[in-house]
């Protein structure tokens, strides 16, 4: 069965960094895109960031574009996300999601929390 | 930073029937691009409940239902059950260019 399981998410202070890893089995990894998305305490979900199933083609929300740095490892079925020069705002739960051919996000992560405060 | 407006909140008594709203533009739902609907029970990550405006992934009950036209999409919920209540989602995919995939502010559904 898929499965997405995340990790590195803590508590880190304002300007600091951080990088947060999803491991896949359960299916081929190398055949599908990939996004992260997150969920502030609270509040909804936001998309992140995307990258194609070869990593040769990523996108980023605003807010996170210039900071954030997506990538993946498809030999070892695992995809990352840098996150640099973090601000209160990023504070949210951060998960991984398999990408639909639809454009939708078919499976999800338990997600991890990241908690940018000082 | 979404794109897509939901009521904050819909209610029923079992086996009732509510529907929740999503409305977009002529971006993303307009521009003919699926819309997708997840479900997120409390503290747990959400679930994919319909995908491409209408169709149900393996174990999702028919009670749950999906429609779109023009710059809408809607989520139907009949026969509701006490172990519906959860926030849920619409997604699409938006063609500006300060989004990529939207989401939808998020309804609370609350089983009077």
């Amino acid at each position: 069965q898929v499965q997405l399981v995340e990790s590195g998410g803590g508590l880190v202070k304002p300007g600091g960094s951080l990088r947060l890893s999803c491991a896949a089995s359960g299916f081929t990894f190398s055949d599908y895109y990939m996004s992260w998305i997150r969920q502030a305490p609270g509040k909804g979900l936001e998309w992140v960031s995307y990258i194609s199933s070869s990593g040769s083609t990523i996108y980023y929300a605003d807010s996170v574009k210039g900071r954030f740095t997506i990538s993946r490892d498809n030999a070892k079925n695992s995809l990352y996300l840098q996150m640099n020069s973090l601000r209160a705002e990023d504070t949210a739960v951060y998960y991984c999601a398999r990408v639909m051919d639809t454009n939708g996000f078919d499976y999800w992560g338990q997600g991890t929390l990241v908690t940018v405060s000082s | 930073q979404s794109v897509l407006t939901q009521p904050p909140s819909v209610s029923g008594a079992p086996g009732q029937r509510v529907t929740i709203s999503c409305t977009g533009s002529s971006s993303n739902i307009g521009a003919g691009y699926d819309v997708h609907w997840y479900q997120q029970l409390p503290g747990t990550a959400p679930k994919l409940l319909i995908y491409g405006n209408s169709n149900r992934p393996s174990g999702v009950p028919d009670r749950f239902s999906g429609s779109k036209s023009g710059t809408s999409a809607s989520l139907a919920i009949t026969g509701l059950q006490a172990e519906d209540e959860a926030d849920y989602y619409c997604q699409s995919y938006d063609s500006s260019l300060s989004a990529f995939y939207v989401f939808g502010t998020g309804t609370k559904v609350t089983v009077l």
